[in-house]
C-alpha cells in the first residue's frame, strides 16, 4: 500500500516568489492536513481538507492557501514568500480527518523550502 | 502557556536502557493521543494511537495515558541505536490535533 507522497521533496525560491506544494494521500484516506515545522516552532498545523472542502485552518496569514481535488490530492500555496517561510512542510492523510475524531494521521516525507 | 507540554530534551541513554518520553496537556477535551517517531530530514511515523486511558503495548513500546492529570507518556523497553530519533507527542479533539514540541532521543552503544 503506498503511503503519502509529497512533491517536490526539495524547493529553492526567493523572497516574493510563489510557490506550490503537492500532496498525494494514501488510497481511500479523504482527509489531508498541512503542517510547518520549524527548529523554533515545531508542528503548526495549517489547515485541512476533507472532501475538496477546507474544514480547519491554523493561525496563519491568507498567504497560505491550499485546496483539495476530486481524487483527494491536495496543493498548498504560498504567496509573496518571506524568508522566515523556510521550513519543511509536511501534509499528513487520515480516513476521518479531525473535525469528526480523527483516526491514525499518516505524513509524508515533506517538502523543504528554503526561502532566499 | 502551549496545549501540549513536551520537554525538548536531549535524552541520551546507554543501549539496553527503559526511555521514558512524557507529554502534558491542558485541554480535557482532547480525545485521542498519539506519538511520533521522526529520524532526521524524514517526515513524522506514526508509532502508537490511543484515545483511552490506560496502557497500550506495541513491542517494545508502551503508551500509556492518564485523563485525570492529562499526561501521556511513552514507554520504550531494551532501547536500541536505531531508536535515536525525535518523538512527538499529539492530541487532540473535535477540530483540532496539536504536537509537542519533540523530545530528542539519542541511545548510545
Amino acid at each position: 500500500k503506498a503511503g503519502v507522497t509529497q512533491t517536490p521533496r526539495y524547493l529553492i525560491k526567493t523572497r516574493g516568489q510563489q510557490v506550490t506544494l503537492s500532496c498525494s494521500p494514501i488510497s481511500g484516506h479523504r482527509s489531508v492536513s498541512w503542517y510547518q515545522q520549524t527548529p523554533g516552532q515545531g508542528l503548526q498545523f495549517l489547515f485541512e481538507y476533507f472532501s475538496e472542502t477546507q474544514r480547519n485552518k491554523g493561525n496563519f496569514p491568507g498567504r497560505f492557501s491550499g485546496r483539495q481535488f476530486s481524487n483527494s490530492r491536495s496543493e498548498m500555496n504560498v504567496s509573496t514568500l518571506e524568508l522566515g517561510d523556510s521550513a519543511l512542510y509536511l501534509c499528513a492523510s487520515s480516513l476521518a480527518g479531525i473535525a469528526t475524531g480523527v483516526t491514525e494521521a499518516f505524513f509524508g516525507q515533506g517538502t523543504r523550502l528554503t526561502v532566499v | 502557556q502551549k496545549e501540549v507540554e513536551q520537554d525538548p530534551g536531549p535524552l541520551s541513554v546507554p543501549e539496553g536502557a527503559i526511555v521514558s518520553l512524557n507529554c502534558t496537556y491542558s485541554n480535557s477535551a482532547f480525545q485521542y493521543f498519539m506519538w511520533y517517531r521522526q529520524y532526521s530530514r524524514k517526515g513524522p511515523e506514526l508509532l502508537m494511537y490511543t484515545y483511552s486511558s490506560g496502557n497500550k503495548e506495541d513491542g517494545r513500546f508502551t503508551a500509556q495515558v492518564d485523563k485525570s492529570s492529562k499526561y501521556i507518556s511513552l514507554f520504550i523497553r531494551d532501547s536500541q541505536p536505531s531508536d535515536s530519533a525525535t518523538y512527538l507527542c499529539a492530541t487532540g479533539g473535535y477540530n483540532k490535533l496539536i504536537f509537542g514540541a519533540g523530545t530528542r532521543l539519542a541511545v548510545h552503544p
